[in-house]
């Protein structure tokens, strides 16, 4: 079974900082790997879609990493801003689809 | 107007009664999901359609059922609501009918949360 982590669990940053959150797989037989972005009592919204064949992806301040033979990814956000906090979840698609536990990112004035 | 609507967005029920939760997309996506989401473990995946005569089981399906009544809309039953089932259910929705498999993005409904007492 497909177990996908998510370390920190939470993180406090001042803003403006340049932060990384990590997300790890077990299993590499993968065909995607999405980041999605959770705000307090809303639904997920996608960031970034990886597919299996690609290392990394890029959306303005975003960018998006995968190393799939390591079973890895990580989510770099550059130029932190408050606007940035919020549950940050990344999901891996293979036979089904398993999301990781999120980091709770707060992003200080 | 949303894409993704979740109706109702709050319940709270008893345990031992019947509750149904639908969910509605007008973005003509083929695929459809139902999850659950719990403090600590994440979402996890309960049924699945890829169209409207395919219907999967996901991770965690047991005490749930599935309706695909339209491409448009997909209904979660608890036919006995238990305490344990206390949680954030969240629809989604993706297109993977002009797309090679990998490339499909999931949109998700704003959830309903409910409360089984």
């Amino acid at each position: 079974k497909q177990e996908v982590t998510q370390i920190p669990a939470a993180l406090s940053v001042p803003e403006g900082e340049n932060l990384v959150l990590n997300c790890s797989f077990t299993d590499s037989a993968i065909y995607n790997l999405q980041w999605f972005r959770q705000d307090p009592g809303k639904g997920l919204t996608s960031l970034l879609l990886i597919q299996s064949s690609q290392r990394e992806q890029t959306s303005g301040r975003l960018n998006a990493s995968l190393d799939k033979s390591s079973g890895r990814s990580t989510l770099y956000i550059a130029a932190s801003q408050p606007g940035d906090s919020a549950t940050y979840l990344c999901a891996v698609t293979g036979n089904q689809f398993y999301f990781g536990t999120g980091t709770s990112l707060t992003v200080i004035p | 107007d949303a894409d993704v609507t979740q109706t109702p967005r709050n319940r709270i029920t008893k345990t031992g009664k019947r509750i149904m939760l639908e969910c509605s997309q007008t973005k003509g996506h083929d695929r459809m999901y139902w999850y659950r989401q719990d403090p600590g473990l994440g979402l996890r995946l309960i049924y699945y359609s890829f169209d409207v005569k395919d219907i999967n089981k996901g991770e965690i399906s047991d005490g749930y059922s599935v309706s695909r009544q339209a491409q448009a809309k997909f209904s979660l039953s608890l036919e006995s609501a238990i305490p344990n089932q206390t949680a954030l259910y969240f629809c989604a929705t993706s297109d993977q009918s002009r797309q090679a498999r990998g490339t499909d993005t999931q949109y998700f409904g704003p959830g309903t949360r409910l409360t089984v007492l």
